[in-house]
């Protein structure tokens, strides 16, 4: 299975700043992902990273607010921008490599909070 | 549209006890996966088990055993004997099954298990 790390772990940020997540794979992956669990919630996907191409967002997520990157196949980074207290929230970044597994691995997550 | 539902929100048990976490699911796929995870006060999501929807056969893994059934389109997880370094969120999940592709997973709300001495 892929290790997964991400940094940082937690962060206290102003309202109106931005934060950049990152999300580092052990291994090369062909999928990465980005979910949001907002307090004493489930987690929802925020967007598929791709590599060499542009991120694919769900309903409700859009790029202005949530700018991913995806360089290489063990890398990515969530930027959540212009931030407010309702993004308080645990980022976790999943991975996946469709040629050797079936199964998503998560990160340890990032806790924000905004004040 | 695939939707996952943990009709339990919380639980609490005492150490050794078993507790059953039900997850029902919905999906027009004919082929689909099926995840738990476990999710600790860390916060880090840990994989559990997957099982593929050709795959009825129920699996136990020390303490931990599912019990999958497509008839009533139930994923249930048993953790016998129960202890404490157990309590944590579990999550039920659900995702399509494709070649190729990534597979976006739906995720239940959750079951938040307590388990004390």
């Amino acid at each position: 299975s892929a290790v997964i790390s991400q940094k940082p772990s937690r962060d206290i940020c102003q309202r109106g700043t931005s934060l950049t997540i990152q999300c580092q794979v052990d291994s090369q992956v062909t999928m990465m992902f980005w979910y949001r669990q907002q307090p004493g919630q489930s987690l929802t996907l925020i967007a598929t990273a791709n590599q060499g191409s542009e991120a694919t967002y769900e309903s409700g997520f859009v790029i202005d607010k949530f700018p991913i990157s995806r360089p290489n196949l063990t890398f990515s980074t969530l930027t959540v921008s212009n931030m407010s207290p309702e993004d308080s929230s645990i980022y976790l970044c999943s991975a996946k490599d469709v040629f050797t597994t079936d199964t998503q691995y998560f990160g340890p997550g990032t806790r924000l909070t905004v004040l | 549209a695939q939707k996952v539902t943990q009709a339990q929100t919380e639980i609490s048990v005492v150490e050794k006890e078993d507790v059953t976490l039900d997850c029902v699911y919905e999906t027009r796929d004919t082929t689909y996966y099926l995840f738990w995870y476990k999710q600790p006060p860390s916060g880090e999501l840990v994989f559990l088990i997957r099982r593929n929807s050709f795959d009825e056969q129920n699996e136990i893994s020390g303490r931990y055993s599912w019990n999958f059934q497509k008839s009533t389109s139930s994923f249930n997880f048993t953790i016998t004997a129960s202890q404490v370094v157990d309590s944590a969120v579990y999550f039920c999940a659900l995702s399509e099954a494709y070649t190729g592709g990534g597979n976006k997973l739906t995720f239940g709300t959750g079951t938040q298990l307590k388990v004390e001495l």
